[in-house]
């Protein structure tokens, strides 16, 4: 079966501007999480979803959001870019999200702030 | 809070020596623990998980890792290296009753010489 998508896979915008990446998770999986990896902070929790609902949310300004919709795929949005959110964001979709079940990640969209 | 110390964000090793990568954590609680592989432009695959079954935990591609909670440490291991094992290798914790948030390491960085 087809893995979890991320589109687009690389995308350049400018200080001050707002992007909204998308995450198709795997058939049936209804958990999508987010996480940011850079080379200095390495890999960081954002938030997660399940079932339209925010469960978690990691420790990130309120400049990064997202939503699960009714099919599970999700977006996260970040408003008001810094060249600090250039970063490599990966979604993860599992069927339920609970420690038991495998996270399954995309291959990420590569984020430049120029 | 939980945390993770890779020790090591380099390591490199001739094909066919042993593989050890160190991971020691950090948890207030019995812990989930991940080993992640990621290749270059390539998203995370899970290599292998530690539930709080058997101690000893096989992997995928010969890896294996034993959970030692007296030195709260899930070390990963192969023993014998191939140039295809190149890759960077993320030690990940979770803890009982989290909404599926995993906690990383900073990664360590194989390097296989022929």
């Amino acid at each position: 079966k087809a893995g979890v998508t991320q589109t687009p896979r690389y995308l350049i915008k400018t200080r001050g501007q707002q992007v909204t990446l998308s995450c198709s998770p795997i058939s049936g999986h209804r958990s999508v999480s987010w996480y940011q990896q850079t080379p200095g902070q390495g890999l960081q929790f954002l938030f997660e979803y399940f079932s339209e609902t925010q469960r978690n949310k990691g420790n990130f300004p309120g400049r990064f959001s997202g939503r699960q919709f009714s099919n599970s795929r999700s977006e996260m949005n970040v408003s008001t870019l810094e060249l600090g959110d250039s970063a490599l964001y990966l979604c993860a979709s599992s069927f339920s999200g609970t420690m038991n079940t495998e996270a399954f990640f995309g291959q990420g969209t590569r984020l430049t702030v120029v | 809070a939980q945390s993770v110390t890779q020790l090591g964000s380099h390591v490199s090793v001739s094909e066919g020596a042993l593989v050890l990568l160190r991971c020691n954590y950090s948890s207030s609680v019995p812990p989930y623990l991940f080993w992640y592989v990621q290749y270059p432009n390539q998203g995370l695959q899970l290599l292998l998980k530690y539930t709080s079954a058997a101690t000893l935990v096989k992997g995928i591609n010969g890896f294996e890792a034993e959970f030692k909670k007296s030195e709260t440490s899930f070390h990963l291991t192969k023993p014998s290296a191939h140039m295809s094992d190149a890759a960077e290798y993320f030690c990940a914790v979770s803890e009982s009753g989290s909404n599926y948030k995993l906690t990383f390491g900073k990664g360590t960085l194989l390097t296989v010489n022929p």
